[in-house]
């Protein structure tokens, strides 16, 4: 069954340190979020591609974060500086146009 | 700012008991998709609304979306202790296509 990819699963890094993370969405899926889940709160959309183009990264704070997707395929989510605030859940998923999105794992990041 | 409001927060029942948990968007939806997380877990896609005023069963689970394409609405009938989770409303933003999370609704069971 086809999954997203997503790796680390699992992060701890100093305050003002640079972080990093990929996700490999599903095959043929156009669609690829970025989510940031604080525990006990809803998945927040940081950025939402279509192929290589951003359809929405309103919500990144674009000081500090940056996502690309260079070839339309998979995709990277930077920190740098990460601040002790950053500390949560980094969901990516994937979908086709309008459809169900499926999502990874998600990278547990601790900044400390 | 968030788009899609979710209540309640928690809810606690006893197993037997109905639940139901509601979604409403500030803007019109393309479509709406309900999700739900397990602890420790990543959210799994139950179901999508595309129509106005759809209405959808998956055995127990009754998912409405509203005429104006702004509300929808998840009701469990006769919950069961693997019903325990967080259900998740997600809006497709019309224009946008961003796709939006409430906040979600934490559902506990008493066995």
């Amino acid at each position: 069954e086809a999954e997203v990819a997503q790796s680390p699963r699992y992060k701890i890094t100093e305050k003002s340190q640079a972080v990093a993370f990929w996700c490999d969405p599903i095959s043929g899926h156009a669609t690829l979020y970025w989510y940031r889940q604080i525990l006990g709160q809803g998945p927040e959309l940081l950025v939402q591609f279509q192929d290589e183009s951003v359809v929405d990264d309103s919500q990144l704070p674009k000081d500090r974060f940056s996502a690309e997707r260079l070839k339309g395929v998979d995709s990277t989510l930077k920190i740098q500086p990460a601040e002790l605030g950053d500390s949560a859940m980094y969901l990516c998923a994937s979908s086709l146009w309008e459809a169900e999105a499926f999502f990874g794992q998600g990278t547990r990041l601790t900044v400390v | 700012g968030q788009q899609v409001m979710q209540i309640p927060q928690y809810q606690h029942v006893q197993e037997g008991e109905d639940f139901t948990t509601y979604c409403n968007s500030s803007t019109t939806l393309s479509n709406i998709q309900w999700y739900k997380q397990r602890p420790g877990g990543h959210p799994v896609f139950l179901i999508q609304l595309v129509k106005s005023g759809e209405v959808k069963k998956q055995k127990r689970l009754t998912f409405q979306f509203g005429e104006a394409k702004k509300n929808s609405s998840l009701h469990i009938t006769a919950t069961q202790t693997t019903d325990v989770g967080t259900y998740f409303c997600a809006g497709r933003i019309q224009g946008a296509q961003k796709l939006v999370f409430g906040q979600g609704t934490r559902l506990t069971i008493n066995p």
